[in-house]
């Protein structure tokens, strides 16, 4: 069925250090996956996003990168920063023309100064 | 922040009660997808609105219902609240255009408390 699986749940990490996070998903005719931020009773705003044409894209500190073969996906923070603490959910599309996203559980990070 | 408004942002009613929740899509799209996030989890697929019609549903019962109206703005309506219905409900715009997948940009949500 449709799943997308996240891990870790939680990320604890020093200012400065990279952050990783990783998730595969099951539907091999999934072609974008978005990333999403969400801080404390905010929505979630997409950070980055990727389509399967393409196996690595970066912004800035932010870059993630795309296996089809293995159907997993990667949101690497690098430098990172006190407000990049939030949690983070990954998600892909399912379901063939309608835009239905499936999302992670999220991952909490937390970046101690 | 994203075009993207929903309203009331809060919410209380009882159980057994009808809730409207409402969202205006940003300024250029024309699909609204309705999300339920529960405390701790991630966005749940609701269903989709495109041109007037429900494109593709979740697994959610039919007591959960929407509308879209031609200016793209759109309508969840549950009946029947459930104590398991407290969640913030999102809503999402995007534009479809030849098929083509684009971003879905999130509104503020709303936060429905079933009593």
């Amino acid at each position: 069925g449709e799943n997308v699986e996240q891990h870790p749940s939680t990320l604890s990490v020093q200012e400065g250090d990279s952050a990783v996070i990783k998730c595969t998903y099951s539907d091999s005719a999934s072609n974008y996956f978005p990333w999403y931020k969400q801080e404390l009773g905010k929505r979630p705003q997409l950070i980055i996003d990727i389509r399967s044409n393409v196996g690595e894209k970066k912004d800035q500190r932010i870059a993630v990168t795309l296996n089809k073969t293995a159907k997993h996906f990667s949101l690497h923070i690098t430098e990172t920063q006190p407000e990049d603490s939030a949690v983070y959910f990954c998600a892909a599309p399912f379901q063939g023309g309608s835009e239905k996203l499936v999302f992670g559980k999220g991952t909490k990070l937390t970046v101690n100064p | 922040e994203t075009g993207v408004t929903q309203s009331p942002t809060h919410l209380i009613k009882t159980r057994g009660q009808q809730v409207t929740l409402r969202c205006s899509s940003q300024s250029g799209h024309n699909t609204v997808s309705w999300y339920q996030q529960a405390l701790g989890q991630g966005p749940q697929f609701i269903f989709q609105y495109y041109r007037e019609e429900e494109n593709g549903r979740g697994n959610f019962p039919p007591r959960f219902s929407g509308l879209q109206f031609p200016n793209y703005s759109s309508e969840l309506n549950v009946n029947a609240l459930e104590l398991d219905d407290s969640a913030l409900y999102l809503c999402a715009s995007s534009l479809v255009a030849s098929g083509l997948r684009n971003e879905q940009f999130f509104g503020p949500g709303t936060r429905l408390t079933v009593l």
